[in-house]
Order: structure tokens, then sequence, then C-alpha cells
């Protein structure tokens, strides 16, 4: 069935330091992409999406590129700032209308 | 636009007591509803979702309960609440693109089970 996989639980990171947060995802349908981030106390928000093979899609200074060979959605972001601390999700979309979530990856940038 | 609501914002509950917790969408007739649920900091759990009234299917029930009794209304219920039920509700609605879903979420409903 479809899935999501996120490796890191958690991600911790000093200002301006560059970031990558992995997401790789199982589908036997043309696959749609998302990127949600979530603060705290805060319902999760889309932030990037994508169903075009590598082409880079960016939102507010993050990045992602949709790599169907190796079934990839890695978001990343040449420097992060204090705002950025947040829960971030990758979820896919397939052809029968269902969107799946992966587990969440915790980014939390120190001064 | 279509705009989502949740209601209450916030609950206190005693373990053992009912709950119902609601979700209301304006501006799109017959979204794709679904609800979910979050222990803090934690995973999106999908509970239920519902493509149309009357109808509700359960991927996870976690001894909860759902209903579609209108196009834009979908209830999350239960006659005994655990202290596991502790958590963030969200509720979401579905904008379909043909072969895939882009999902919004409504503002949430923070659930304190003592």
């Amino acid at each position: 069935g479809d899935s999501v996989t996120q490796t890191e639980g958690l991600v911790t990171l000093t200002k301006g330091l560059p970031v990558m947060l992995n997401c790789t995802y199982q589908t036997t349908y043309s696959p749609f992409l998302f990127w949600y981030v979530q603060h705290l106390n805060e319902a999760p928000k889309l932030l990037l999406k994508s169903s075009t093979d590598n082409k880079r899609t960016e939102h507010q200074g993050f990045y992602a590129t949709l790599h169907k060979s190796s079934s990839s959605f890695h978001l990343q972001k040449s420097s992060v700032q204090l705002s950025d601390s947040a829960l971030y999700f990758c979820a896919l979309s397939g052809g029968n209308n269902r969107i799946f979530f992966g587990d969440g990856t915790q980014l939390v940038v120190k001064p | 636009a279509q705009t989502i609501h949740q209601w209450p914002v916030a609950e206190i509950k005693a373990v053992g007591s009912p709950l119902s917790l609601g979700c209301t969408i304006k501006g799109k007739s017959s979204p794709n509803l679904y609800w979910y649920w979050q222990a803090t900091g934690g995973t999106l759990q999908q509970l239920f979702y519902s493509i149309t009234v009357g109808q509700v299917e359960s991927v996870v029930q976690l001894n909860l309960s759902a209903s579609r009794p209108k196009d834009d209304q979908f209830i999350l219920s239960t006659e005994k609440l655990l202290l596991s039920h502790s958590g963030f509700y969200l509720c979401a609605w579905t904008r379909d693109w043909g072969n895939y879903a882009e999902q919004f979420f409504g503002p949430g409903t923070r659930l304190t089970v003592l």
C-alpha cells in the first residue's frame, strides 16, 4: 500500500545552518507530494507541493524536488531561522484521493 | 473561499464522561472530511473519513465513533472518555484535483482528559 517514510524524528540545528529533512514514499499511483509545517499549538499548514518529476518547488525559503527515480521529496533550506522550529510532515496523495502522512520530523533551531 | 471550523476550541473532561467534537466546513459542497488525532508533538493519526452524508469509514477507532449528519458537518464522539484520548483533534477536508487530493486542516480542538 501507499506509505511515506521520514527517517529523522528530531533534527537540532544552529541558526543560519542548512537543513535537509528526508522523505521517501511508496505508491503504485502517480504521486503528488506535500510538505506540511505545524507550529506549536497550531494546525498543520501546507508548505510545498509537487507532482512534477525533477522540478524544484520553493516557498518561504524552503525548497524540495520530487525525484520519482528514487521516490524522494526531501525538504531543504539553506539557512534556518529560529522561527523555523516546528514539526514537519511529508504527505503523499495517490490516485485514489487518499492522503498519507509520514510520522513527522521535529526541527529545533537553536540561537 | 472555503472555511473550516471546529468546536470547542478546548475541553477538559473527566475519565468516563461523554464527548462530542464538531467540525463544519463552509464554501465547499460534498467535501471529503477527515478526523485526525495527535499526541503532543506526535504523528497525525487518521481516525475516520467520510466522502458523503451518512457514510463514515473507520481507519483507527481508538474507542471513538464518527458521524456525518449533514453535508458540511462531521462529528467525533464517545460515550466514555479514556485518559489516552487526551490530545489534539484535527478535522480536515480535501480538495480533489482529479487524481490527487490536497488536504486542509481546521484549527483543532485540544482535549485534556483527567
